[in-house]
């Protein structure tokens, strides 16, 4: 079974400061890899979606990685503002355990952004 | 609608009461999954319709949980006789079919007293 990880589980930094966070999957096979922020209280925000094909997506100042090979990815962010401050979740869609799109995701990076 | 929309966005229910948790996708999705998200945890799969059926419910955790999408829009997630352990934020998702497109609701987060 598809194993997400995210670590750390919790980063606070300054302002201005780039952000790096990580996920690991154990399944190399996977369709796709998304990046969503969470904000208390609410749903997810789908940010990033990177294709099994694909290396790296970029947003403005979000850029997201991928190495399925090693089965990691990484999101940055860069110029870190308070208003990111949110968790962070990658989720993958794994073909071998979800024919029908859903998501197996991590647990999470909650991110602090500090004035 | 412009979201998907998700109702009651706050439930507190004792302990061996029903509760039913309404979810309104956006419109033109066909495909639905609702998700439960546990604190401190990333959301786990429950169930997902792709028009009126429920094409896998492989997630639910136990008979207590149904869910039904009567005529292919809306969906209501029921669970009958809750207890402590299910208190949770239950997230409702809609897409364009399989995947493609995930629209996420600001969930329900449920209670059990």
């Amino acid at each position: 079974k598809q194993e997400v990880t995210q670590i750390p589980a919790a980063l606070s930094v300054p302002e201005g400061e780039n952000l790096v966070l990580n996920c690991s999957f154990t399944d190399s096979a996977i369709y796709n890899l998304q990046w969503f922020r969470q904000d208390p209280g609410k749903g997810l925000t789908s940010l990033l979606l990177i294709q099994s094909s694909q290396r790296e997506q970029t947003s403005g100042r979000l850029n997201a990685s991928l190495d399925k090979s090693s089965g990691r990815s990484t999101l940055y962010i860069a110029a870190s503002q308070p208003g990111d401050s949110a968790t962070y979740l990658c989720a993958v869609r794994d073909p071998l355990y979800d024919s029908w799109g859903k998501l197996q995701f991590g647990a999470g990076t909650q991110v602090v952004v500090t004035p | 609608g412009a979201g998907v929309s998700q109702t009651p966005s706050n439930k507190v229910t004792e302990k061996g009461k029903y509760v039913e948790l309404r979810c309104d996708p956006i419109s033109g999705h066909t495909a639905l999954y609702w998700y439960r998200q546990s604190l401190g945890q990333g959301p786990e799969f429950l169930i997902y319709f792709q028009g009126t059926g429920a094409a896998d419910d492989s997630g639910l955790p136990n008979d207590r949980f149904f869910a039904v999408r009567p005529e292919g829009s809306v969906s209501t997630l029921k669970i009958q006789r809750t207890e402590r352990g299910d208190s949770a934020v239950y997230l409702c998702a809609s897409s364009f079919g399989q995947g493609r497109g995930y629209t996420f609701g600001s969930g329900t987060r449920l209670t059990v007293v």
